[in-house]
Order: structure tokens, then C-alpha cells, then sequence
């Protein structure tokens, strides 16, 4: 059973720091998923990660991934206050064929302070 | 190009009745697939559609079931309510290309069983 674990689960930063979110999975996997939710509504997409070694960049907000190590990380650089929400990394269920079925994990809820 | 649409916004239900909850995807993609989210968790998959066919079922009862219609759209079905139903609904259609199976979530259905 693919298992994708993140951590922490709650984060309480200042504004102008850095931080970094770590999402594991349990199996193989070439495809990772970051989305970020605020209260009460629905999920956007940020990230797409395709293989291994990828890192893509948007803003404050930076992902990577390793396939061999199984981990994904979001960095953040320079918090503000606009990027207080919950943060999901997902996994698809199926390696080498995606059929669109997301394994989630619990969320990372990210405060920033000033 | 208008998003993921689902109806309705928000619903109310009593226990042991039925609920049917619909989806439009993003003009263009084929597949729809399904998420439960419970307050406070990250969306568990519930089912996916893919031309009008099954592709994937996640660990939900019987109660449970979906179906797509030609046009794409989506419809969820939950028999037999019980108060752990009450959960926001999540649809997300998608589309092969090079971004893989990325996932487009509509605003969700918020349901409450009381």
C-alpha cells in the first residue's frame, strides 16, 4: 500500500524566513504532486514533478524531487504572509503509467507571521 | 475556458439517505476522478473515470458508486448516509500531454450528514 507522509504536519514561520516540507512515499513513483488549499476551498496545483532530480520554481516557492530516495521537498524562501495555507505533496497510486489516482498526505498547515 | 464545475456547493443530508453529487470536467478531458476530503486530512480517492469506464477504485463501501456519461460530466452517488460521510467532495478532471495526468480540482461539494 503506497503510504506519502509529510513533515511537519504544522508549521508557524516568520515572515523572511526559510523553510523546508518534506514529503516521503513508500513506493516507486514517477510522478509528484504539490498543491496548496486555503480554508475552505478547493486545491490549486503548483507543481508537477516528472522524474528524478527534477526541481521547478515559482516564486517564493521551490520543489524538488528524488525518486531514489523516495522524497520530494518544498522549499520557502523569504515567507510571506500570502503563502499562509495548507500544502499537499500527492503521489500517483500506479509507477511508469499514471491512471490519475492521487495518493495524498496529511498536509503540512503553514502560518506565517509577521 | 471555464474550470471544473461541481453542484451543488453545499448539502445537507440526514442519515440513511441518499445524496448524488455532480461534476463537469474542463472542456476536453476524459478523465474524472473523485476525492473525499475530511476536515482536517488530506482528499482520499474515492473513484476514477476514464472514457465512460472504470479505472480505479479506491477503499470506499459499496454504498459508494459513480459513473460518467458521453459528454464526460460525472456523477457521484452515496447510499445509506452516515455521519462519517460529512466530508467536502472533491472532482478533478485530466488529460494526457506532457504534464502527465496533472489533476484540475473543482471548487468541491461540501456535504453535511446530520
Amino acid at each position: 500500500e503506497l503510504k506519502v507522509e509529510q513533515n511537519p504536519l504544522f508549521l508557524s514561520m516568520q515572515e523572511g524566513k526559510n523553510y523546508t516540507i518534506y514529503c516521503n512515499y513508500s513506493t516507486t513513483s514517477d510522478r509528484l504532486y504539490w498543491y496548496r488549499q486555503d480554508p475552505g476551498k478547493s486545491l490549486e496545483s503548483l507543481f508537477v514533478l516528472l522524474s528524478n532530480g527534477a526541481v521547478k520554481q515559482e516564486g517564493r516557492l521551490m520543489a524538488s524531487l528524488d525518486t531514489k530516495a523516495r522524497l520530494s521537498t518544498l522549499h520557502i524562501t523569504a515567507a510571506v504572509h500570502d503563502l499562509s495555507a495548507t500544502y499537499f505533496c500527492a503521489v500517483d497510486l500506479y509507477y511508469g503509467g499514471s491512471q490519475g489516482n492521487l495518493i495524498f498526505g496529511k498536509g503540512t498547515k503553514l502560518s506565517v507571521k509577521p | 475556458d471555464a474550470g471544473v464545475t461541481q453542484s451543488p456547493t453545499h448539502l445537507i443530508k440526514t442519515r440513511g439517505q441518499q445524496v448524488t453529487l455532480r461534476c463537469s470536467p474542463i472542456s476536453g478531458h476524459k478523465s474524472v476522478s473523485w476525492y473525499q476530503q475530511v476536515l482536517g486530512q488530506g482528499p482520499q480517492f474515492i473513484f476514477q473515470y476514464y472514457e465512460k469506464e472504470e479505472r480505479g477504485r479506491g477503499n470506499f463501501p459499496d454504498r459508494f458508486s459513480a459513473r460518467q456519461f458521453p459528454n464526460y460530466s460525472s456523477e457521484l452517488n452515496v447510499n445509506a448516509l452516515l455521519l462519517g460521510d460529512s466530508a467536502l467532495y472533491l472532482c478533478a478532471s485530466s488529460s494526457p500531454g506532457a504534464r502527465g495526468y496533472e489533476q484540475y480540482f473543482g471548487p468541491g461539494t461540501r456535504l453535511t450528514v446530520t
